[in-house]
């Protein structure tokens, strides 16, 4: 079958670095996605990995290892506007199929 | 581009009733997409549409739920008739294939479903 595992919160200080695991399991992948969604909101794409590393945009980060069926978001200087839930997601065809998201991470951020 | 428009935003009504949600994609994405939000299971995805045509509707829960996308610029999701587990938050999305083959979809702000 095809799911995507990640945790359901995780809390961090304001200013901080925080790390959002997320492991995979799928018959066909074709890269994974990170999209962030405020309460009340719509869910928007973060990033994308298609190849194994990481992919850098301001302050976030993402990571993949297709061998380990694992990434990962990093956010770093971590802002009160983070608070969000964030959610990994892959295409298992083709890269124009929906995706399949996971349950989501719900991120605290203290002050 | 005003992104992608979705109608009404709240909608309450009572079982047995029919609801239609309607979604507004944006202009030039080839794709569409139907995704209902719940705390229980999440984000799931019930149907996707290319160039107007449904390609997989293997998530529609039952045939209660029906989806159409007569053109390029609009579609709907139909339940009839509704029941009370139907209640839910649904997305509509659009994307356009990515050059990158990152299948990058833009969500409308979504329809609040409540049933009574």
């Amino acid at each position: 079958g095809q799911s995507l595992e990640q945790p359901s919160e995780v809390t961090a200080v304001e200013g901080a670095i925080v790390q959002i695991n997320c492991t995979y399991q799928t018959s066909g992948f074709y890269g994974l996605s990170w999209y962030q969604q405020h309460d009340g909101g719509a869910p928007t794409f973060l990033s994308y990995n298609a190849l194994d590393g990481l992919e850098e945009t301001g302050r976030f980060s993402s990571f993949l290892s297709r061998s380990d069926s694992y990434g990962y978001l990093l956010l770093q200087e971590l802002q009160m506007k983070d608070s969000a839930s964030y959610f990994c997601a892959f295409a298992s065809g083709g890269g124009a199929d929906g995706l399949t998201f996971g349950k989501g991470t719900h991120l605290i951020i203290q002050p | 581009d005003a992104g992608v428009i979705q109608s009404p935003r709240h909608e309450v009504t009572e079982m047995g009733q029919e609801v239609t949600l309607r979604c507004k994609p944006i202009s030039g994405h080839d794709y569409l997409f139907w995704y209902r939000q719940t705390m229980m299971r999440g984000l799931e995805l019930l149907i996707y549409f290319n160039n107007n045509v449904p390609i997989d509707d293997s998530g529609m829960p039952e045939d209660r739920f029906s989806a159409k996308m007569p053109n390029a610029s609009f579609s709907t999701l139909k339940i009839q008739p509704s029941e009370p587990r139907d209640s839910a938050v649904y997305f509509c999305a659009s994307s356009r294939q990515g050059h990158s083959g990152a299948n990058v979809l833009t969500f409308g702000a979504g329809s609040r479903l409540t049933v009574l």
